[in-house]
């Protein structure tokens, strides 16, 4: 089944110490997204690309970072984790609505609980 | 800005019983999309149905129906003949639909639903 996967699906690392997510997607969607969930809060768009045009959201600190090598993986750095990024990391997909422009609806993978000590 | 409010931070329902979850928001915008994901406990979130603001019909998808007041700016999600499989947390979301580009996903900060046996 086409699928949007996650690795690891748990985290945890120290203060301080690189940390690297990866996503990966067998949809072939054009469009990849990263969110930070926090408990008990909406997830947070942190960045996307379409394509391998890269678009930062403004608030979107410079501790975290992206990649995207090909269209199938997309990667999340965080270069100096901090306690307050403990949370869920969510990968998500979709593609360009043919005709309006307008982007389709978003795949989730199942996330990366990331916790820092 | 677009804002979604999801004002019950907890719900719950008895098997086989109807619930409604609900939801306002804010917009400038005459036309977009409103979305309820459901997000089941260390599973991925995914798409439970999909409301076109330019349409009047409420959306229906089996068991999952919309009350969408679009004067009122609201968006509720009625679920009915509840299952033990429906308890997740749900959010409601919130994308405008101009042609021309990325257009952002607004979440609320979810519903945690619990389906008692």
């Amino acid at each position: 089944d086409a699928m949007v996967i996650q690795n690891p699906r748990y985290q945890v690392t120290q203060f301080g110490k690189p940390v690297t997510l990866s996503c990966s997607q067998t949809l072939n969607h054009n469009v990849m997204y990263w969110y930070q969930q926090k408990s008990s809060q909406a997830p947070k768009l942190l960045f996307h690309y379409y394509d391998k045009d890269f678009n930062n959201e403004a608030d979107t600190p410079d501790n975290f970072q992206s990649r995207r090598p090909n269209t199938s993986f997309c990667f999340l750095d965080i270069r100096s984790p901090g306690l307050g990024d403990t949370a869920m990391y969510l990968c998500a997909t979709s593609t360009l609505l043919e005709g309006s422009g307008s982007y389709n609806e978003q795949f989730f993978g199942p996330g990366t609980r990331l916790t820092v000590l | 800005a677009q804002t979604v409010t999801q004002s019950q931070p907890e719900m719950s329902v008895q098997e086989a019983e109807t619930v409604t979850l609900s939801c306002t928001y804010d917009t400038s915008e005459s036309d977009y999309y409103l979305f309820w994901y459901k997000q089941p406990p260390s599973r991925q979130m995914i798409l439970v149905i999909r409301q076109e603001a330019y349409k009047q019909q409420n959306a229906t998808e089996n068991r999952f129906s919309v009350n969408f007041q679009k004067a009122a700016k609201s968006f509720s999600l009625k679920i009915s003949d509840s299952q033990l499989g429906d308890a997740a947390m749900y959010f409601c979301a919130y994308r405008p639909s101009r042609s021309g580009g990325y257009q952002k996903v607004t979440f609320g900060i979810g519903t945690k639903l619990q389906v008692i046996p």
